[in-house]
């Protein structure tokens, strides 16, 4: 099946400081990529869809300029937390839609916040 | 507004024991309904998917769910239970309408040995 590398899956920083994770899908083309954010027993929160090539739309309530999202090909979308604090310290997982959409989905292993 | 419902935040089973993990939705039309399972720090697995045809899906892992329309439930199910099975479930929706996923609050189910 397909396949969504993420990265970081782990990631440790200082308030203030910028983290960036990357999504790549690994064997097939991703016009389309979600950001999602997940709490603590509850479920995936849609931040953002990213196209390739074109500014991101995002969700009522997320923040374009604490979250950036850019989507400069068509197998690499990344998210960038700017000035992080621990508030957003959260659980972040991408999915990757490929371009023959055959209704599944395709989510990376996710990427573990912590901002201290 | 469109929604899908996990109505149990956890669902305790022993080994071998059938399991039954529920969801029901409210969505306009015909959609397309998923169940995927995740693991700690982990993203989210497929499981299988009801797009069309026979109301009973077999899926990944010996687990299946059915489809009903007039009670627009998609219970996932397992005829024996496995301790490695002790994961969160997500129930989703793609609405017809939006090509939106909706998901689940998710249930956590653990098979106690």
């Amino acid at each position: 099946g397909a396949v969504v590398s993420q990265h970081p899956s782990r990631v440790i920083c200082k308030s203030g400081t910028s983290v960036k994770i990357e999504c790549r899908s690994l064997d097939f083309q991703a016009t389309t990529m979600f950001w999602y954010r997940q709490f603590p027993k509850q479920s995936l929160m849609l931040m953002a869809t990213s196209n390739e090539g074109s500014k991101a739309t995002y969700e009522q309530g997320v923040e374009k300029d604490k979250f950036l999202i850019n989507h400069a090909s068509l197998t690499l979308s990344t998210l960038t937390v700017t000035s992080a604090h621990p508030e957003d310290s959260s659980f972040y997982i991408c999915r990757a839609e490929p371009t023959a959409n055959t209704g599944e989905l395709f989510f990376g292993e996710g990427s573990r916040l912590t901002v201290l | 507004a469109q929604s899908v419902a996990q109505p149990e935040d956890q669902v305790n089973v022993a080994e071998g024991n059938p399991l039954t993990v529920k969801c029901t939705y409210s969505v306009s039309g015909n959609p397309y309904l998923f169940w995927y399972v995740q693991y700690p720090n982990r993203g989210l697995q497929f499981l299988l998917k009801y797009i069309t045809g026979d109301n009973l899906v077999k899926g990944s892992y010996g687990f299946e769910a059915e489809f009903n329309k007039s009670q627009t439930s998609f219970h996932l199910k397992k005829p024996s239970a496995l301790v490695s099975d002790s994961a969160l479930y997500f129930c989703a929706v793609r609405d017809p309408w939006t090509y939106k996923y909706i998901f689940g609050t998710g249930t956590r189910l653990k098979v106690l040995a």
